[in-house]
């Protein structure tokens, strides 16, 4: 059965104060690692899509980077906007199923 | 700006009545999936079509739930009963090689 794993479940930043979010998995076949951004009240925003180890994305103040059992999102220089729960999510099979963490909440701090 | 849009966005019924959520996908997109938020359980796969074919509702209760795609523009979410335990909010997503576009979602609350 997947899992995945996310760690912190809760982030305090300060703006500006660097940090590094933490999705485990364990999953046969993966197709794909996706981060996804959450903001209250609506539905998530997908962000990224790694397929191989030693892969990286980067999008504004955000970069993923992907291991064999996990993968990590750098959040560089936080501004308050960049607050939202982050979820971490891996793809099985061809329709490409996915199997969602329980996110991390970050916020960030003016 | 293409998205996937849902209705309604709030419902709150009676428990034991039926409720229908509406999902209309990104036009070009053969994968339509459903999902469930709750606080404890987080985000889980209720079911999923591809190509307007149902592949997967091995996440949903089958005496109460039942999904369907009547055609390319609409995905459906039936649940008759409703019961308090499925209040939660329900996500629609549509995508077309791997990525997941999600709706806004349906939040429902059965009293």
């Amino acid at each position: 059965e997947d899992q995945v794993t996310q760690s912190p479940e809760a982030l305090r930043l300060q703006e500006g104060e660097s940090s590094s979010l933490n999705c485990s998995y364990t999953v046969s076949g993966l197709r794909g690692l996706f981060w996804y951004r959450q903001d209250p009240g609506k539905g998530p925003e997908f962000l990224f899509t790694l397929y191989s180890a030693g892969e990286e994305k980067e999008k504004e103040r955000l970069k993923a980077t992907l291991t064999k059992k996990e993968s990590f999102l750098h959040i560089t220089a936080p501004k308050p906007e960049d607050s939202a729960t982050y979820l971490c999510a891996v793809g099985r099979g061809n329709d490409y199923k996915l199997s969602f963490g329980a996110g991390t909440t970050v916020t960030v701090r003016a | 700006d293409a998205r996937v849009t849902q209705t309604p966005r709030h419902k709150v019924t009676e428990m034991g009545q039926e409720v229908t959520m509406r999902c209309q996908p990104i036009l070009g997109h053969n994968t339509v999936f459903w999902y469930r938020q709750t606080m404890m359980q987080g985000l889980e796969l209720l079911a999923y079509f591809r190509n307007r074919a149902p592949l997967d509702d091995s996440g949903m209760p089958k005496d109460r739930f039942s999904a369907e795609m009547p055609d390319a523009t609409l995905a459906t979410l039936k649940i008759q009963p409703s019961e308090p335990r499925d209040s939660a909010v329900y996500f629609c997503a549509s995508g077309l090689n791997s990525e997941a576009f999600f709706g806004q979602g349906t939040r429902l609350t059965v009293v």
